[in-house]
């Protein structure tokens, strides 16, 4: 079965970092681009950042540029999300997603909660 | 304000048919291929119609997308309870280099 599983969220103060973790199981990581998308609380869908397959090609939205790093490690099957100078503004459900030849999302994984308050 | 624009809500009775729009510009619809998303209460995202029109094994026929300029539309038909949920166009922007989201839209089943 084609899983994702996040983790690595929870409280943080403003200013602060946490790195998320995207846990890939069920196919072959390493063919696929990977994205990071995010869901503040009661608000729509926003992208924030893809990968390529190898790490050569990474793109972020303006919202986290220069704050945020995506990685990845193909021999561990994992995504992963550094965060750094955390805003209010950050706080979201995080989710990991799988993007496809035609660039579709598809899975998405359960999502992790990041809160940035003081 | 996001770079596409949704109806932040439709609704229908059961039975009937809905459409959502969603209107972009030249450097994301106009020149890329969208996707549909569909989120149930309390879920994470999942993939409605991909390329314009096609749709995931799975997901039923009566669910179809469209895309004219640099608008696009998913169409429900025999509108049913489990449609009740958010709906989210997306695309590659041309001019942002990187993805963009629709606001969603709220379908409500009457």
């Amino acid at each position: 079965e084609v899983q994702l599983v996040e983790s690595g969220g929870g409280l943080v103060k403003p200013g602060g970092s946490l790195r998320l973790s995207c846990a890939a199981s069920g196919f072959t990581f390493s063919i696929y681009n990977m994205n990071w998308v995010r869901q503040a609380p009661g608000r729509g869908l926003e992208w924030v950042s893809s990968i390529s397959t190898s790490g050569s090609y990474i793109y972020y939205a303006d919202s986290v540029k220069g704050r945020f790093t995506i990685s990845r490690d193909n021999a561990k099957n994992s995504l992963y999300l550094q965060m750094n100078s955390l805003r209010a503004e950050d706080t979201a459900v995080y989710y990991c997603a799988r993007e496809d030849s035609l660039q579709s999302f598809d899975p998405w994984g359960q999502g992790t909660l990041v809160t940035v308050s003081s | 304000q996001s770079v596409l624009t949704q109806p932040p809500s439709a609704s229908g009775t059961p039975g009937q048919r809905v459409t959502i729009s969603c209107s972009g510009s030249n450097s994301n619809i106009g020149s890329n291929t969208v996707h549909w998303y569909q989120q149930l209460p309390g879920t994470a995202p999942k993939l409605l119609i991909y390329s314009n029109n096609q749709r995931p094994s799975g997901v039923p026929d009566r669910l179809s997308g469209s895309k004219s300029g640099t608008s696009a539309s998913l169409a429900i038909s025999g509108l049913q309870s489990e449609d009740e949920a958010d709906y989210y166009c997306a695309v590659w922007d041309d001019s942002l280099n990187g993805r963009v989201f629709g606001g969603g839209t709220k379908l409500t089943v009457l």
